[in-house]
């Protein structure tokens, strides 16, 4: 079974700009999670998605947004990007959602400039 | 105090070492607890994956769970330079989300 993809791997963009980041979840998971990953702060959740619903979200600023296709596929976009969004964002997917067993993708490392 | 605390490290072992990796909590709601290791520009990869207290085996890798005492484990045995990576601890409840321990650097030397 194919694992989670994201995409692009790798995106450098400049402050004020915004930016969509696509996940793809392993085939029969129906809930997407976004992480935001930095030295500083570690592994933060963004939110979770769950057919096509946002179930969680985190303690982010409404730049941050999410949306979920009926194929379980998900993207997040970031709006006026700032200095400190320079992060590796990751998604995780998982057949139900909550904390139960959730496998991860490699990851978008967005550098803003 | 974070929810989840664990010891950044680094940890450096010699390789065939038993490995010990803790993590502390303070809601006492937390019932799912996970173990994962991340390899360097790589996405976390799950380890172990336990409910309640207790614990858990496969293979080299022993996961407890102490709810009484709000601890959670990660044995490693017969360490090998291949388990040179950050371990993450998470946890959770069941109508909220995961929270993520800060990980602690393992280095294991040959």
């Amino acid at each position: 079974k194919a694992g989670v993809t994201q995409t692009p791997r790798y995106l450098i963009k400049t402050r004020g700009q915004q930016v969509t980041l696509s996940c793809s979840p392993i085939s029969g998971h129906r809930s997407v999670s976004w992480y935001q990953q930095t030295p500083g702060q570690g592994l933060q959740f963004l939110f979770e998605y769950f057919s096509e619903t946002q179930r969680n979200k985190g303690n982010f600023p409404g730049r941050f947004s999410g949306r979920q296709f009926s194929n379980s596929r998900s993207e997040m976009n970031v709006s006026t990007l700032e200095l400190g969004d320079s992060a590796l964002y990751l998604c995780a997917s998982s057949v139900a959602g909550g904390p139960y067993e959730q496998y991860f993708g490699p990851g978008t490392r967005l550098t803003v400039t | 105090q974070k929810e989840v605390e664990q010891d950044p490290g680094p940890l450096s072992v010699p390789e065939g070492a038993i490995v010990s990796l803790n993590c502390t909590y303070s809601n006492s709601a937390f019932q799912y607890f996970m173990w994962y290791r991340q390899y360097s520009r790589k996405g976390p990869e799950l380890l172990m994956y336990t409910y309640s207290s207790g614990n858990k085996e496969d293979g080299r890798f022993t996961a407890q769970v102490d709810k009484s005492s709000k601890y959670i484990s990660l044995f490693i045995r017969d360490s090998q330079p291949s388990d040179s990576a950050t371990y993450l601890c998470a946890m959770g409840t069941s109508y909220d989300k995961v929270i993520f321990g800060p990980g602690t650097s393992l280095s294991v030397i040959p």
